[in-house]
């Protein structure tokens, strides 16, 4: 199975800030890794798939860059309603395996 | 509007089975894979099931596989999960998701809690 290992476990940053998370994989998986985000009382959220294509309707704030073992998750501006957890996914192959998280807190 | 609504998790013994629904309404059911992904508490997410658009083809990680079985009523819109031999470390919140064209998890459920404890 591929591990999928996220950094950091915990983030705290203040509104209008820049942050990155990462993501590496124990073997490429080419460009196929998804970033979602979970929050209390809403449904999980798509954010980004294949490494970069963001889903319909993920502001223009998110970004996703890497290919092969190592991706990052960008988020510039931070927005109060971006603050929650993000996990990683490869969707490359069987069994599709996720990151154990990143909370991003209130500074 | 995409709507996925999960239902019938509960508390059950060690040993006994439990079948989760799903919902859907908003997109054309018949013509998306559908998926089960799981949390433990205060754990991260783990897939555990998959079917393809006509329920022909089923996937599983080793984890579940031989207990659960993932299946689908086109014509109701609806997905299941039928749980077997339910241990203690299957206590997780279930959400039911639509798969995309490149295997991500595209829209997700509320979820459902499935207890597993004597």
């Amino acid at each position: 199975d591929v591990q999928m290992t996220q950094s950091p476990s915990n983030l705290a940053a203040s509104p209008g800030e820049s942050v990155s998370i990462n993501c590496k994989a124990s073997k490429s998986i080419s460009k196929y890794l998804a970033w979602y985000q979970q929050k209390p009382g809403k449904a999980n959220k798509l954010l980004i798939y294949s490494g970069s294509t963001l889903q319909s309707g993920t502001p223009s704030r998110f970004s996703g860059s890497g290919s092969g073992t190592d991706f990052t998750l960008t988020i510039r501006n931070l927005e109060p309603e971006d603050f929650g957890l993000y996990y990683c996914q490869q969707h490359n192959e069987y069994p599709y395996t996720f990151g154990a998280g990143t909370k991003l807190e209130l500074k | 509007e995409v709507q996925l609504v999960e239902s019938g998790g509960g508390l059950v013994q060690p040993g006994r089975s439990l079948k989760l629904s799903c919902a859907a309404s908003g997109f054309t059911f018949s013509n998306y894979y559908m998926a089960w992904v799981r949390q433990a508490p205060k754990k991260g997410l783990e897939w555990v099931a998959t079917i393809s658009t006509s329920g022909s083809r089923t996937y599983y990680p080793d984890s579940v596989k031989g207990r659960f079985t993932i299946s689908r009523d086109n014509a109701k819109s609806s997905l299941y999960l039928q749980m077997n031999s339910l241990k203690s470390e299957d206590t997780a919140t279930y959400y039911c998701a639509s798969v995309g064209v490149l295997w991500y998890f595209d829209f997700w459920g509320p979820g459902t809690m499935v207890t597993v404890s004597s």
